[in-house]
């Protein structure tokens, strides 16, 4: 069974240029994360989607951070305009509901 | 304010040891706490989890146990190798809401 895909898995931009990343999840999982992962700390939860729906994006920068969730599978977390401290690993995670979740290798975000 | 405590942030044994990563959290409503093991460039993966109505839980060489009155729980490595050596996250989470994260400890075995 294939895990969670993400792409790309490295992107390198100038500040203030837009930058996105999209996420597959493991089939059948209804719920996925996005997360932030800044260099020697743990994830941080930006949104989480219960199939299409947006249940918590509490942490989400609304000002420069959208995500979106098609028919409830791939998503799409777009930074418009990126900033110098948006350099982080951004990990996509899905799981069947409460259960266990499952990660993506990540995206490495590093803005210049 | 970070929701989960861990320590110590780096980690250092011999093949064979008996590494134990600590955490501990203040929110009482937590009812889901697991650990992750993450390998440079890949994402965290499951390694164990626990519910707090038991007091520890094994899974092959991976031990977590669980102090629900002093809100604190641990991870131990029996009979650690150097195929372990990653960093291991703590978590916990209500209801399979948000998860919050531990910042994590780098283990490191040495042959």
């Amino acid at each position: 069974e294939a895990g969670v895909v993400q792409s790309p898995r490295y992107k390198i931009i100038e500040k203030k240029q837009p930058v996105a990343f999209w996420c597959n999840p493991i089939s059948g999982h209804n719920t996925l994360y996005w997360y932030r992962q800044n260099l020697g700390q743990g994830p941080e939860l930006l949104i989480r989607y219960e199939n299409e729906e947006a249940v918590d994006d509490s942490q989400l920068p609304k000002d420069r951070f959208s995500a979106e969730r098609l028919k409830g599978v791939d998503s799409t977390l777009k930074i418009q305009p990126a900033e110098l401290g948006d350099s982080a690993v951004y990990l996509c995670a899905s799981s069947f509901g409460e259960d266990t979740q499952y990660f993506g290798p990540g995206t490495r975000l590093t803005v210049l | 304010q970070q929701q989960v405590k861990q320590s110590p942030q780096s980690l250092i044994v011999q093949k064979g040891g008996i590494p134990i990563i600590n955490c501990a959290y203040e929110n009482t409503a937590f009812d889901y706490f697991p650990w992750y093991q993450q390998f440079p460039g890949k994402g965290p993966a499951l390694l164990i989890a626990i519910r707090p109505d038991v007091s520890e839980k094994k899974e092959g060489r991976f031990t977590i146990s669980f102090n629900k009155s002093a809100k604190q729980f641990s991870l131990h490595i029996m009979d650690s190798q150097p195929g372990d050596s990653a960093t291991y996250f703590c978590a916990a989470s209500w209801g399979g809401n948000q998860f919050y994260f531990g910042t994590g400890t780098s283990l490191t075995v040495i042959p």
